[in-house]
């Protein structure tokens, strides 16, 4: 069975840019979610999304927006880019249910200069 | 507002040893806990996953345990062995479709 799947894995943007991230989860799993991780802030939600639909989001500025399709595929965007915004972006899928565990995929390392 | 903290930060231990580590959370009403490892440079894996109503969650060498009353869970590494060297963290889930991270505790084991 396939994991969860993030593309690209690395990026080099510069300030100003936007960009797009992608992530596929396991076949049968609906729930997908986005966190930043940074060495200053740790691990930091971002937003959650199933069925099409954002059932949650993080403290982050407009600037990051997230949508999912209906195959549960779903893309991050990070427009303006900010040096700031320097991270490992993760993916996570989950069955639905509070008993399903998170499956990461192994991230997107964006860098911006 | 959940806050989960990881003791110690970093550990360094010789090979065989068994060994702890610590999570701490500030609000006990949550749904669940996992536990991750971090591998440099790769995502998550996930190790175990306690529900709320569970004291105790075991995977072979791993015991993760949960006291929801005093806001901790632990995990339990036995024999440890270089293998196990990479940053663990764990996640509360509190029926808010997110998880809140703690800081990690980076595990060194010295052959």
């Amino acid at each position: 069975k396939a994991g969860v799947t993030q593309t690209p894995r690395y990026l080099i943007k510069t300030r100003g840019q936007q960009v797009t991230l992608s992530c596929s989860p396991i076949s049968g799993h609906r729930s997908v979610s986005w966190y930043q991780q940074t060495p200053g802030q740790g691990l930091q939600f971002l937003f959650e999304y199933f069925s099409e639909t954002q059932r949650n989001k993080g403290n982050f500025p407009g600037r990051f927006s997230g949508r999912q399709f209906s195959n549960s595929r779903s893309e991050m965007n990070v427009s303006t880019l900010e040096l700031g915004d320097s991270a490992l972006y993760l993916c996570a899928s989950s069955r639905p249910g509070q008993d399903s565990p998170l499956h990461f995929g192994n991230g997107t390392r964006l860098t911006v200069t | 507002k959940q806050e989960v903290t990881q003791i110690p930060a970093a550990l360094s231990v010789p090979e065989g040893e068994n060994l702890v580590l610590n999570c701490s959370f500030t609000d006990s009403a949550i749904y669940n806990l996992q536990w991750f490892r971090q591998d440099p440079g790769k995502g998550l894996t996930s190790l175990l996953l306690i529900q709320s109503s569970q004291r105790e969650q075991t995977s072979g060498r791993l015991n993760a345990s949960l006291d929801k009353s005093s806001g901790r869970s632990t995990l339990y590494i036995a024999a440890s062995q270089p293998g196990d060297s990479a940053t663990y963290l764990c996640a509360t889930y509190s029926g808010t479709y997110k998880y809140i991270f703690g800081t990690g505790t980076r595990l060194k084991v010295l052959a």
